[in-house]
């Protein structure tokens, strides 16, 4: 088991550019959830996955963001004509829903910059 | 709608102390987490609580559940160094389970 891992760990674009971050969730685990964290802040909830399917999407998630799930498995997030107010870290959660403790596993997240 | 508070935002101790990091959250949550967070990483799950008067501890940290007052602590004993992170407690939405956080516990322990 290798953990949850996102990919890139850092991304620096302009304004006005499209970014896709990638997340890929421990094997076994059917629930996949992305958050965002701004600086001196707590995670806030964006959307999450059953499987392949998108549940609920976050009012914090304008019409520029798009998550995917399409296998059930990995999952990405792509940001349309990026804003400044969109540098964060993004972070992405998995777990296996229905067990006592439904624990959420973090990956190690990617900070998006835009200047 | 869930919200979470944490207080104190800031906690600077001495080594060997001990202090108690608050957790209130606004409306009934089926399970309280813990987590940690060292500067530029990610999120490390410490506990989660699952009924009240739970009580779970690990090292010198404890953490305790009270569903009536909507209140958990994490208690630390003796505190040392490596224990400086950010602590989060988070409490879980029925339905979608999504997590939402309290504002974070910026603790830094002090020589």
């Amino acid at each position: 088991d290798t953990g949850v891992s996102q990919d890139p760990r850092h991304k620096i674009t302009k304004r006005g550019q499209n970014v896709t971050f990638r997340c890929d969730p421990i094997s076994e685990h059917n629930r996949l959830y992305w958050y965002r964290q701004t600086l001196g802040q707590g995670p806030e909830f964006l959307t999450y996955f059953q499987n392949e399917a998108q549940l609920e999407k976050s009012r914090l998630l304008s019409d520029r963001f798009s998550a995917e799930r399409p296998k059930g498995s990995f999952s990405t997030l792509e940001i349309q004509r990026t804003e400044q107010g969109d540098s964060a870290m993004y972070l992405c959660a998995s777990t296996t829903w229905g067990t006592d403790t439904d624990t959420q596993y973090f990956g190690p997240g990617t900070r998006l910059t835009v200047l | 709608e869930l919200k979470v508070e944490q207080n104190p935002l800031f906690l600077s101790m001495q080594e060997g102390k001990n202090y108690t990091i608050y957790c209130n959250y606004s409306t009934t949550s089926d399970r309280l987490y813990w987590y940690r967070q060292d500067p530029g990483k990610s999120l490390e799950s410490l506990f989660v609580l699952l009924s009240n008067g739970a009580v779970k501890q690990e090292g010198r940290l404890m953490a305790s559940l009270d569903t009536k007052a909507r209140l958990s602590t994490l208690h630390i004993t003796a505190a040392v160094h490596d224990l400086s992170a950010t602590y989060f407690c988070a409490g879980v939405n029925f339905g979608n389970e999504k997590l939402t956080f309290g504002t974070g516990t910026r603790l830094t322990i002090i020589p």
